[in-house]
């Protein structure tokens, strides 16, 4: 899996949109880019995945740029809830390949939201 | 949605006994399962990948012998401690994916052990 670089931290204020920058310049053509999230003492939680075009959910969105090396994570309207470490792995996702494939996770983003 | 769950939520044991920690897919099967393990301040590490019906495995450097792991059926992974010091208090996550679907892998709450 390709390797990602994130910001060690991050803070925002409640009521604006967090954005969570991930640079992935080594992504080859048949690997996604995945968000999942990590609050304190509890398991990961999916948040979105792309391939190259921007996506949306009820959670957030994912914009990717055309050349693919980079993402950003975007909570348009953060609460105090979404404090938590944020995780960006780039894989090539399941539905692609036969059998299970394991997620490695890297240091990711420990976005506090402030009040 | 799918919801993987463990139990116990937290566990304390006394240094040299063995603790066992269940993973279970409430409505889904799951023919895998993984377990990660998480330091303080730390990422989630893999430690293995549990098959169920077949022997687990493992990533480099975590002991076959000391984490056990037993996927007896499609819903239930067990990771057993053996003998457990201090140095494996940690936090122990598993997470299953329901293999019939294009959905992704759900996580447990995690299960926080604390050797004594």
């Amino acid at each position: 899996d390709a390797k990602t670089t994130q910001p060690t931290s991050m803070d925002c204020a409640e009521g604006r949109a967090a954005n969570l920058p991930c640079n992935h310049s080594t992504i080859s053509g048949n690997e996604y880019v995945y968000w999942y999230r990590q609050i304190h003492s509890q398991g990961p939680q999916y948040i979105i995945h792309g391939l190259k075009n921007n996506e949306t959910n009820e959670m957030a969105s994912l914009i990717i740029t055309e050349d693919r090396k980079s993402s950003t994570l975007i909570l348009p309207h953060a609460t105090l809830r979404d404090t938590a470490v944020y995780y960006c792995i780039v894989r090539v996702p399941p539905f692609l390949i036969q059998g299970a494939q394991k997620l490695v996770f890297g240091q990711g983003t420990r976005l506090t939201i402030n009040p | 949605g799918a919801v993987v769950s463990q139990h116990p939520s937290w566990v304390i044991c006394k240094s040299g006994t063995s603790v066992k920690i269940e993973c279970r897919s409430l409505d889904f099967q799951a023919t895998t399962m993984f377990w990660y393990r998480q330091f303080p301040k730390q990422s989630l590490m893999l430690m293995a990948t549990s098959n169920e019906g077949s022997k687990a495995t493992y990533e480099q450097g975590v002991e076959k012998d000391k984490f056990l792991i037993n996927h007896a059926s499609l819903t239930l992974s067990t990771l057993t401690v053996t003998s457990a010091h201090p140095e494996d208090s940690s936090f122990y996550i598993c997470s299953a994916r329901d293999q019939g679907s294009n959905t992704e892998a759900f996580f447990g709450q995690g299960t926080r052990l604390t050797v004594v």
